[in-house]
């Protein structure tokens, strides 16, 4: 069973398309985060929602927003694409209370191309 | 603000020898995380590093933690070419958010 499951896993769209990325997680969970990795693999957190409750929101563009309709979901929808935006992004959760002893669970990431 | 600096971020080493990477960050955390990533991968976590002087060891990689030098080293033993990947520390900031290295990138060559 995929603990931190993405899709898509690949995405390849035009400037200025509206897209999104769907996270879920299984693990109980009550924390979960989008991480976007650049071309030199630099990864950087871009939200974080609590029992879904927005935490962390880092400096972000706002055509970037996170939606978290349950625990266990935490979506990520891209306004007007641009060729900047193109990247790996990736879900990830933690339980609060168990985040020293375990840290971080990973999905596999979606690979998103703007031509 | 926390950076977190590896070194070095690329290294290419032959089967059996031994080699350490180092990762230093810049304000007081006492929570250290180590992952590893292979390409078009995930990452995946191997080390949870919560006090000074902690270290711990899986198969041939041995992660310690050094909070009042504020360095983290993750050293390979006797390398083999399955642990070519790239490895990433990590530095608990608080409020729930991970401060990334920038990655090593580590090939073993037979």
């Amino acid at each position: 069973d995929t603990a931190v499951s993405q899709t898509p896993k690949y995405l390849v769209t035009q400037m200025g398309n509206d897209k999104s990325i769907k996270c879920e997680q299984n693990l109980g969970h009550d924390t979960m985060y989008w991480y976007k990795q650049d071309s030199k693999k630099f990864l950087k957190i871009m939200f974080s929602y609590n029992n879904k409750e927005l935490i962390i929101n880092e400096t972000v563009p706002n055509r970037f927003s996170p939606k978290s309709p349950d625990k266990a979901h935490l979506n990520l929808h891209i306004n007007s694409l641009e060729l900047g935006d193109s990247a790996v992004y990736f879900c990830a959760s933690s339980q609060e209370r168990l985040r020293q002893l375990e840290g971080a669970f990973f999905g596999q990431g979606t690979r998103l191309t703007v031509v | 603000e926390l950076k977190v600096e590896q070194n070095p971020l690329f290294l290419s080493m032959q089967e059996g020898k031994n080699y350490t990477i180092y990762c230093n960050y810049s304000t007081t955390s006492d929570r250290l995380y180590w992952y590893r990533q292979d390409p078009g991968k995930s990452l995946e976590s191997l080390f949870v590093l919560l006090s000074n002087g902690a270290v711990k060891q899986e198969g041939r990689l041995m992660a310690s933690l050094d909070t009042k030098a504020r360095l983290s080293t993750l050293h390979i033993t006797a390398a083999v070419h399955d642990l070519s990947a790239t490895y990433f520390c990590a530095v608990d900031r608080g409020a729930q958010k991970l401060v990334f290295g920038q990655g090593t990138r580590l090939t073993i060559n037979p």
